[in-house]
């Protein structure tokens, strides 16, 4: 059974870059979308973006430019970097997928339990 | 970009009782609405995709229903596990995005 496992550090201070890997376990990484969706305490949820294990990225238009996603296949790994980041970046990250390979579906049915990010000084 | 208002943002019914949210997007769609169930602490949970299909393994008490702009999710008998914070999310251009959520409570 596929699980999705975020990591990184809990806290960021403002102006530097939010780094998060995401681990897949129990399945193979390639043949599908992965996304970044976050979610500050209280607050609704916003998609960051998504890569698919060729490379090829889509990011929301509101993040665009502070992000950059990559993905290991060989660690089954991917990643988000999210840079300048201020004190409005701080939530729970979550790392999601459509656990069917090779669609295109856009929605999410495989998540990560979400890894909380703080930036503060 | 297309924007999702959802409605109510929260709501108290009892147990038994039907319940309906609304997402109303900014402009077609089609069926690219997908409904998620999220309780606190956890990550969400897909329930509806395409606006009307239901997720392998939930409970037939959950239904989604609509096309181009307007959307409507039901559950037809209120139960106490449903107690959650509802999102309608759209994929219809690739800047996907949620709803505000509805959080469900029981009165």
């Amino acid at each position: 059974q596929v699980q999705l496992q975020e990591s990184g550090p809990g806290l960021v201070k403002p102006s530097e870059t939010l780094s998060l890997t995401c681990t897949v376990s129990g399945g193979s990484i390639s043949s599908y979308y992965w996304s970044w969706i976050r979610q500050p305490a209280g607050k609704g949820l916003e998609w960051i973006g998504r890569i698919y294990t060729s490379g090829s990225t889509n990011y929301n238009p509101s993040l665009k430019s502070r992000v950059t996603m990559s993905v290991d296949t060989s660690k089954n790994q991917f990643s988000l970097k999210l840079s300048s980041v201020t004190a409005a970046d701080t939530a729970v990250y979550y790392c999601a997928t459509r656990a069917v390979a090779g669609t295109e579906d856009w929605y999410f049915d495989l998540w990560g339990r979400g890894t909380l990010v703080t930036v503060s000084s | 970009d297309i924007q999702m208002t959802q409605s109510p943002s929260s709501l108290s019914a009892s147990v038994g009782d039907r319940v309906t949210i609304t997402c109303q997007a900014s402009q077609d769609i089609s069926n690219y609405l997908n409904w998620y169930q999220q309780k606190p602490g956890k990550a969400p949970k897909l329930l509806i995709y395409d606006a009307s299909n239901l997720e392998t393994g939930v409970p037939s008490r959950f239904s989604g229903s609509g096309s181009g702009t307007d959307f409507t999710f039901t559950i037809s008998s209120l139960q106490p596990e449903d107690i959650a914070t509802y999102y309608c999310q759209q994929y219809d251009n690739p800047a996907l995005t949620f709803g505000g959520g509805t959080k469900v409570e029981i009165k």
